[in-house]
C-alpha cells in the first residue's frame, strides 16, 4: 500500500529534551515536506526536500532540523524543544515539486512540550 | 501574495443532500494546482480532489466535484449525497511550485 508513515503518533516530552519524529514514504517520491498545524494559524511549512541531500527552509524553520540521507526518509529533529513547538506535525510527499503533483500526508504526530 | 480564503468556518448539511464548500484563491502565477483535503476528527489529512489551472473541465472524484471558475478565482468543493462519515474539516489548498498554501478550513457537520 502506497503511504507516508510517521512515528511516533503521539509524544509528550519536556522542554530541552531532544527528539526526532521519523517520516518514511514508499512511493519513490522526490519531494518531501514537514508542516505544522496550529489553531488559528492553519498549516505552515517547516522544511522541505527536493531530493537526497537537498533540503531547504520553509516558512517556520526556527527550532527544527531535518536531513535527507535516503530518498524514502525525512526525519524532523527538535534539538531543544520548547512549549511553543507543541503542535500537530505532518510529513508529506509528492512525486516532484510541480503544481500538478499531489502531496500525500502522513497520519500526523501530536507533540506536547511541557 | 498567494492566498487561499475559505469564508465558511462551519456548515451543516442534512444527510443525503448536496453541499458546497467555498474556496477563493489569489495568485499571479498562471500555473497552479488547487487541492481539497479532508481532516476527520482523528486528525489525518486525506487528499480528495485536484484541479489544475489549465484544465478545461471541472474535476470529479466519486461524490466529490470541484466547481472551478477561473475568472472568479474560485474552486468550490461540491459533495453530493452527504453521508455521516463526511463530517470533518475540509481544507482548500494551492500549489505553484513546492509548498502547499492552505486556507483556514471549513468544518462540515452532516445531520442524520
Amino acid at each position: 500500500e502506497a503511504q507516508v508513515t510517521q512515528n511516533p503518533r503521539y509524544l509528550i516530552t519536556v522542554t530541552g529534551k531532544k527528539l526526532t519524529v521519523t517520516c518514511s514514504q514508499n512511493m519513490n517520491h522526490e519531494y518531501m515536506s514537514w508542516y505544522r498545524q496550529d489553531p488559528g494559524l492553519g498549516l505552515r511549512q517547516i522544511y522541505y526536500s527536493m531530493n537526497v541531500e537537498v533540503t531547504d527552509k520553509g516558512d517556520v524553520p526556527e527550532g527544527y532540523k531535518v536531513s535527507r540521507k535516503e530518498k524514502r526518509n525525512f526525519p524532523l529533529i527538535l534539538e531543544s524543544p520548547s512549549p511553543n513547538q507543541t503542535s500537530l506535525y505532518f510529513c508529506a510527499s509528492s512525486l516532484d515539486r510541480g503544481f500538478t503533483d499531489t502531496q500525500y500526508f502522513g497520519p500526523g504526530t501530536r507533540l506536547t512540550v511541557l | 501574495a498567494q492566498k487561499i480564503t475559505q469564508t465558511q468556518p462551519g456548515m451543516f448539511v442534512q444527510e443525503k443532500e448536496a453541499v458546497t464548500l467555498d474556496c477563493t484563491y489569489d495568485t499571479s502565477d498562471p500555473s497552479y494546482g488547487l487541492f481539497w483535503y479532508k481532516q476527520p476528527s482523528s486528525g489525518e489529512m486525506i487528499f480528495l480532489i485536484y484541479q489544475g489551472s489549465y484544465d478545461q473541465q471541472n474535476a470529479t472524484e466519486g461524490r466529490y466535484s470541484l466547481n472551478f471558475q477561473k475568472a472568479r478565482k474560485s474552486a468550490n468543493l461540491v459533495i453530493s449525497a452527504s453521508q455521516l462519515g463526511d463530517s470533518a474539516m475540509y481544507f482548500c489548498a494551492m500549489r505553484n511550485t513546492g509548498k502547499l498554501i492552505f486556507g483556514q478550513g471549513t468544518t462540515l457537520q452532516v445531520k442524520p
